[in-house]
């Protein structure tokens, strides 16, 4: 079946730290990958999106590559902010307009 | 800027009691998804629907939930009787389209706890 693995938080970093959650996923076909950022008291907002392999996702600073022979869809930035303090989710759907599989998401608190 | 509603956002209410959540998806999206949330299991698929038929639902508990759309701009969840560990944060989500490609709008979330 689907599933998504992403590394257990909290992380806590300092801002302008670099960041790296990771993610890897199993599934058959040939998945659509996303990364979604949820905070707090809010729902979920897209943050980026890879349809292929080798495809780069980016987003106010994020990136994400769909690595197919890793399996993975590392999210990175290179100078956090504050602002960026949230949960992230990695996410997967494999055909057509189905159900996203998520990741049980990573807990990001970044510190002045 | 269109945006899926839900509403309440927050509903208290004691075990035993009916509980209905509504959401309205995005004008001309066919796809609406129900989730829930919890701590302890993270996002958990409960039901959805395509042109307002339901495609899924083996997510929900059966015996006391049930998932509708009356029409095309209202989906509704309902819990009957409710229970202490349905407390959860309760998502809709709708999307255009048929590609995989399509994102899914979320909603604020229904915040739900049941004493």
């Amino acid at each position: 079946g689907n599933s998504v693995t992403q590394m257990e938080g909290p992380v806590t970093l300092s801002e302008e730290a670099f960041l790296t959650i990771n993610c890897t996923y199993t599934a058959t076909g040939y998945p659509s990958l996303f990364w979604y950022v949820q905070y707090p008291g809010e729902g979920l907002q897209l943050l980026l999106k890879a349809t292929k392999a080798d495809d780069k996702g980016s987003n106010k600073g994020f990136e994400a590559t769909y690595r197919k022979e890793t399996t993975s869809f590392h999210l990175e930035k290179g100078s956090v902010q504050v602002s960026d303090s949230a949960v992230y989710f990695c996410a997967l759907r494999n055909s057509g307009n189905t159900p996203l599989v998520f990741g049980k998401g990573t807990r990001l608190s970044v510190i002045a | 800027d269109a945006r899926v509603t839900q509403t309440p956002r927050h509903k208290v209410t004691e075990m035993g009691q009916e509980v209905t959540m509504r959401c309205q998806p995005i004008l001309g999206h066919n796809t609406v998804f129900w989730y829930r949330q919890t701590m302890m299991q993270g996002l958990e698929l409960l039901a959805y629907f395509r042109n307002r038929a339901p495609l899924d639902d083996s997510g929900m508990p059966k015996d006391r939930f049930s998932a509708e759309m009356p029409d095309a701009t209202l989906a509704t969840l309902k819990i009957q009787p409710s229970e202490p560990r349905d407390s959860a944060v309760y998502f809709c989500a709708s999307a255009p389209g048929q590609g995989s490609y399509n994102e899914q709008f979320f909603g604020p979330g229904t915040r739900l706890t049941v004493l």
